[in-house]
């Protein structure tokens, strides 16, 4: 089975800190996905990557950046953390239908 | 744009009997899969049933099973024989290869 791991489950970080949430998978997956999931509104899509070094912007990327420097690993970056910024985030690989991690919950203080 | 409505934001079933979610979509795609997700407390997003939108024959899998209407852009999920188990919110997400997620609906199974 695709195993895709989030690093760290809660995270509460200051305002204005930088932020790193690491996404890695253990298959050649070349699809990944990053989303927050907010009540009411489900997932929406941040930014995703269809391969190494690549990245597109989803709906809602503001605020938001990414790094994929490797195939396994997409990073999601958030510059200068805000309170609205305070979500679940949710990575996932693609194939077939997405595999997710577990989720990090991350609180913005 | 793609957008997923998911009307029922709650539902509650007795136990051993049988539910319906419902889920409409709007896709400018003309090869897609569709598919529904259930999140459980334990926050894990997992992978209830998958679909291609090319295929008629509706998709089964165990005590779930769909019923796709490609015309009317509809895609239910039908859960037979509610278990307690099956307790969770669940997400409708049709798409290519990026999926967009309904709003969710949370069942809930009375004993």
């Amino acid at each position: 089975d695709v195993k895709v791991t989030q690093s760290s489950r809660y995270l509460v970080k200051r305002t204005g800190e930088k932020v790193f949430l690491e996404c890695v998978q253990d298959m050649d997956h070349e699809n990944m996905f990053w989303y927050r999931q907010d009540p009411g509104l489900g997932l929406r899509l941040i930014y995703f990557s269809y391969d190494v070094k690549m990245k597109e912007k989803g709906d809602i990327p503001e605020g938001y950046s990414v790094s994929r420097e490797k195939k396994e690993r997409f990073s999601l970056i958030l510059e200068s953390a805000s309170t609205n910024q305070t979500s679940m985030y949710l990575c996932a690989t693609m194939a077939y239908g997405y595999t997710f991690g577990s989720g990090t919950r991350l609180t913005v203080v | 744009a793609q957008t997923v409505t998911q009307s029922q934001p709650e539902m509650s079933v007795q136990e051993a009997e049988t539910v319906t979610l419902s889920c409409t979509y709007d896709t400018s795609e003309s090869d897609y899969y569709l598919f529904w997700y259930k999140q459980p407390p334990s926050r894990q997003m997992i992978l209830v049933i998958r679909q291609e939108a090319y295929k008629q024959q509706n998709a089964t899998e165990n005590r779930f099973s769909v019923n796709f209407q490609k015309a009317a852009k509809s895609f239910s999920l039908k859960i037979s024989d509610s278990q307690l188990g099956d307790a969770a919110m669940y997400f409708c997400a049709p798409g290519a290869q990026k999926l967009v997620f309904g709003q969710g609906t949370r069942l809930t199974i009375n004993p």
